[in-house]
């Protein structure tokens, strides 16, 4: 157990819906990552959230968004869903010291099925 | 750019011999870390061992090491004595130092097969 929980573990929703999928850090870790895995990309980053604060993007669609509230929970929004958005969504937590690279414990996933 | 490169998509071992997974990575930054991280059938990523650049010794975390080679740009995984518990997707992965984990990038992958 990594200590990363997420929730729910499985989705299924019909195209053009919206869903929110929720991430709880490691006790003490301040960053929260978002990542997305499916068959075809392999894992991708999507955003980056350190103590509250938007730090980094990268493969985001604009219909997806993301935040990270006081307590440090996380949550990613997903929006007008397509098929092409069925996947493994995990969120990792991270110490983030800004030195040492530091380890990224993973969740256990969200797998979300569009269909 | 910085690239990882996973050169076997598909490895069997038997269970209770050693098995090498491959990792090579190329980067012009003098200080990263590298990570390697078991995916099984059920999912999850469960991080398996660190290796700094700057660390003279080799990782090791109980039957994992890693077999980090700096001249050559390789940070292979060792498991020794294969269980077939072991079976899953192996992932190697690289943070440059001071960057945050958001440059983190990693590689595509190698499924292994442990044959009872």
């Amino acid at each position: 157990d990594s200590g990363v929980t997420q929730t729910p573990k499985h989705l299924i929703t019909a195209t053009g819906q919206r869903v929110t999928l929720r991430c709880s850090p490691r006790s003490g870790d301040l960053s929260v990552y978002w990542y997305q895995q499916s068959l075809d990309q392999g894992l991708q980053f999507l955003i980056q959230y350190y103590n509250g604060e938007e730090r980094a993007k990268g493969n985001i669609l604009e219909r997806f968004s993301a935040q990270q509230f006081p307590d440090l929970h996380s949550e990613l929004n997903l929006s007008s869903l397509e098929l092409g958005d069925s996947a493994l969504y995990f969120c990792a937590s991270s110490v983030d010291s800004g030195r040492a690279p530091d380890t990224q414990y993973f969740g256990p996933g969200t797998r979300l099925t569009v269909l | 750019a910085q690239k990882i490169t996973q050169t076997q998509p598909g490895m069997f071992v038997q269970e209770k011999e050693a098995v090498t997974l491959d990792c090579t990575y190329d980067t012009s930054d003098q200080s990263y870390g590298l990570f390697w991280y078991k995916q099984p059938s059920s999912g999850e990523m469960i991080f398996l061992i660190y290796q700094g650049s700057y660390d003279e010794q080799n990782a090791t975390e109980g039957r994992y090491s890693l077999n980090f080679q700096k001249a050559r740009k390789s940070a292979n995984l060792v498991i020794s004595a294969s269980q077939l518990g072991d079976s899953a997707m192996y992932f190697c992965a690289m943070t440059p130092e001071g960057t945050g984990g958001f440059k983190t990038i990693f590689g595509a992958g190698t499924r292994l097969f442990v044959k009872a």
